[in-house]
């Protein structure tokens, strides 16, 4: 059975900075892209960053360049994503997902939440 | 980037009723449009890929169509349990960016 378990949410003051991880199982991780996809509460789904298979190429929202930094350890299958600089708009539940190449698959995890707030 | 619009932001439709959403993107992203439906307090599930390819698992009454930038969702015979937010999804290049999603509720 495919898993994609994230881990790492919790509450922080702004300013603050938290990793999260993203534990795959049932499949291999290093053969696809991966991303991470976010929703505020009572919001929509928006994309926060992506990474290739290799990890050579990584990709970000506009608006979170330079603050957030995925990467990814293909021999532990997991993903990351280092967040700093935190802001009350990035409250929010942080899926890590495999959201492109569909023809072999779709997953998403259950989210983890981050509350940034003082 | 690519921006993604939808419509109607919001509809409600009685059961057995024929429902469409469109998607439009702002350039040509070929057929690389995903649809998704997401159930109150539930992960997001993949409905549609390719534009119109169903995902296995997925009732038949849901069906997608478009190629280019003008993209549709159509649930032919809307069930109680359809009831969701419904997004599109452009995955040709980052950004992949979501629609602003549409919410469907029974009259």
């Amino acid at each position: 059975e495919v898993q994609l378990v994230e881990s790492g949410g919790g509450f922080v003051q702004p300013g603050g900075s938290l990793r999260l991880s993203c534990a795959a199982s049932g499949f291999s991780i290093s053969n696809y892209v991966m991303n991470w996809v976010r929703q505020a509460p009572g919001k929509g789904l928006e994309w926060v960053s992506g990474i290739s298979a290799s990890g050579s190429s990584t990709y970000y929202a506009d608006s979170l360049k330079g603050r957030f930094f995925i990467s990814r350890d293909n021999s532990k299958n997991t993903l990351y994503l280092q967040m700093n600089s935190l802001r009350a708009e990035d409250t929010a539940l942080y899926y890590c997902a495999k959201i492109t190449s569909y023809s072999s698959g779709c997953y998403w995890g259950q989210g983890t939440l981050v509350t940034v707030s003082s | 980037d690519i921006q993604m619009t939808q419509s109607p932001s919001s509809l409600s439709a009685s059961v057995g009723d024929r429902v469409t959403i469109t998607c439009r993107a702002s350039q040509v992203i070929s057929n690389y449009l995903a649809w998704y439906q997401q159930k109150a307090g539930k992960v997001p599930k993949l409905l549609i890929y390719g534009a119109s390819t169903l995902q296995s698992g997925v009732p038949s009454r849901f069906s997608g169509s478009g190629s280019g930038t003008d993209f549709t969702l159509t649930i032919s015979s809307l069930q109680p349990e359809d009831v969701a937010t419904y997004y599109c999804q452009k995955y040709n290049s980052a950004p992949l960016t979501f629609g602003p999603g549409t919410k469907v509720d029974i009259k």
